[in-house]
């Protein structure tokens, strides 16, 4: 089964500093992966993806996150932080291929930004 | 703008009620999830819909209860509210590609909070 880590429920960093957000996963088949992000009393919203091809992958907002076969990882990361950018992060994972698509999300990351 | 839309998105009721939190989308999606966010912010899946007259149980055991009668809606009902089912209920959706295979991603209402005192 497949299964996400995200390391530091809470990150904080000053405006303008960059961003890194940590996200492991296991899977015993190439995965999709994904990060949501989730603004106080919001839904989630998709922040980037990775399917296939180009391991590095650029969002929205300014993030990108690139896909390391070999450390099983897939960090978040943005140059330059904003106050915008205080929000809840969720790394998924999805092995599925057909019919519906489960997602398997860490717990999340609670990101603050100091002024 | 949202094309996945949930009501109520707070309601707070007393233990032994019934409810029932409305989820419709508007994207022709034939797949759709609720997700339970506890206050510590884990996403667990509950229920998922592969498409009309389709229901299944998700990861997390719940004593909820869906139905999926027409493809844009998919409500989840408690029958009796207890404060132990206190929490965020996310609705999401998602579609499929010609080839029966899709991409991943979920796209998400803002969710019902509810509270059972």
């Amino acid at each position: 089964a497949q299964s996400v880590t995200q390391l530091g429920s809470h990150v904080s960093v000053s405006e303008g500093a960059l961003v890194l957000l940590r996200c492991n996963y296991s899977s015993s088949v190439p995965p999709y992966l994904f990060w949501y992000v989730q603004y106080p009393n919001q839904g989630l919203q998709l922040l980037l993806k990775y399917t296939t091809g180009a391991t590095l992958v650029k969002g929205i907002n300014g993030f990108e996150a690139e896909f390391k076969k070999s450390e099983t990882s897939f960090h978040l990361t943005k140059p330059s932080a904003h106050m915008s950018d205080a929000a809840e992060y969720f790394c998924a994972v999805s092995l599925a291929r057909q019919g519906a698509q489960k997602l398997v999300f860490g717990q999340g990351t609670r990101l603050t930004i100091n002024p | 703008e949202a094309d996945i839309y949930q009501t109520p998105r707070y309601l707070v009721i007393g233990t032994g009620k019934k409810i029932t939190l409305e989820c419709s989308q508007t994207m022709g999606h034939d797949k759709m999830y609720w997700y339970q966010q506890d206050p510590g912010m884990e996403l667990h899946l509950i229920h998922y819909s592969y498409g009309v007259n389709s229901t299944e149980k998700g990861d997390l055991s719940s004593e909820s209860t869906v139905s999926r009668i027409r493809t844009e809606h998919f409500p989840l009902t408690l029958e009796s509210a207890r404060p132990s089912h206190t929490s965020q209920y996310l609705c999401a959706s998602s579609p499929s590609l010609k080839r029966g295979y899709n991409t991943g991603e979920l796209f998400f209402g803002e969710g019902s909070r509810l509270t059972v005192l």
